[in-house]
């Protein structure tokens, strides 16, 4: 069975700096997808990136990031010029590649915050 | 613009009692997936379906239950309801793996 673990629970960052929140998955697949979703108070699940494990190169999405380890199993998200809108619960999630779509698997979450 | 849509957004129900989420989904979204998160977790994958056929199941019982109908809009029910199900359930459609899940905002669901 496939699992998604977030280490940090919360994290905090100054407005306009970087930071990196960290992933790790589990899994035998070798086809399969990551993705970071975004989920601010409103609830709405947002996608901010999606990588294709086949896909040696980093997604990137304007001051999104990722820095995908396959061997490591790692997918972490740097997050750069951190604006205030983007204080919100950001979740990791894996899924297989599957015909027509396969679940997600989420990891815990977590809680960032951007302090002005 | 979200392109889903799910009513209600709150709801409270006795436990043993019965409820309905409702889910509308993009046109041409022929796969739509639910999931349940509880207060600080991630969710948790309930059941997906294609083309009104169920194509997947998560670990809930057999209580939870669904339809997707041809206009793209899908049903959650859950029965018997019981306190651990309160929870933000929410619905997920997609045109195909390779463009990715869009999310609802959610039905809080309060189990008294």
């Amino acid at each position: 069975a496939q699992t998604v673990t977030q280490s940090q629970p919360e994290m905090s960052v100054q407005e306009a700096e970087t930071v990196t929140l960290s992933c790790t998955y589990d899994t035998s697949e070798n086809n399969y997808y990551l993705f970071w979703y975004k989920q601010p108070p409103s609830r709405q699940m947002i996608l901010v990136i999606r990588q294709e494990a086949y896909k040696q190169q980093n997604a990137t999405e304007n001051r999104f990031s990722v820095n995908f380890q396959k061997a490591a199993k790692s997918f972490s998200l740097k997050i750069s010029d951190s604006q205030l809108g983007d204080t919100a619960m950001y979740f990791c999630a894996f899924m297989k590649h599957n015909f027509p779509g396969g679940k997600l698997i989420f990891g815990q979450g977590t809680e960032l915050s951007v302090k002005p | 613009e979200t392109g889903v849509t799910q009513s209600p957004t709150h709801l409270i129900k006795t436990r043993g009692q019965q409820v309905t989420l409702r889910c509308s989904s993009q046109s041409g979204h022929n796969t739509v997936s639910w999931y349940q998160q509880a207060l600080g977790q991630g969710p948790q994958f309930i059941f997906q379906y294609y083309r009104e056929e169920e194509n997947g199941r998560g670990n809930f019982p057999p209580r939870f239950s669904g339809l997707q109908f041809p206009n793209y809009s899908s049903e959650l029910n859950v029965n018997a309801l019981e306190l651990d199900d309160s929870a933000l359930y929410l619905c997920a459609s997609s045109m195909g793996q390779n463009y990715g899940y869009t999310f609802g905002s959610g039905t809080r669901l309060t189990v008294v």
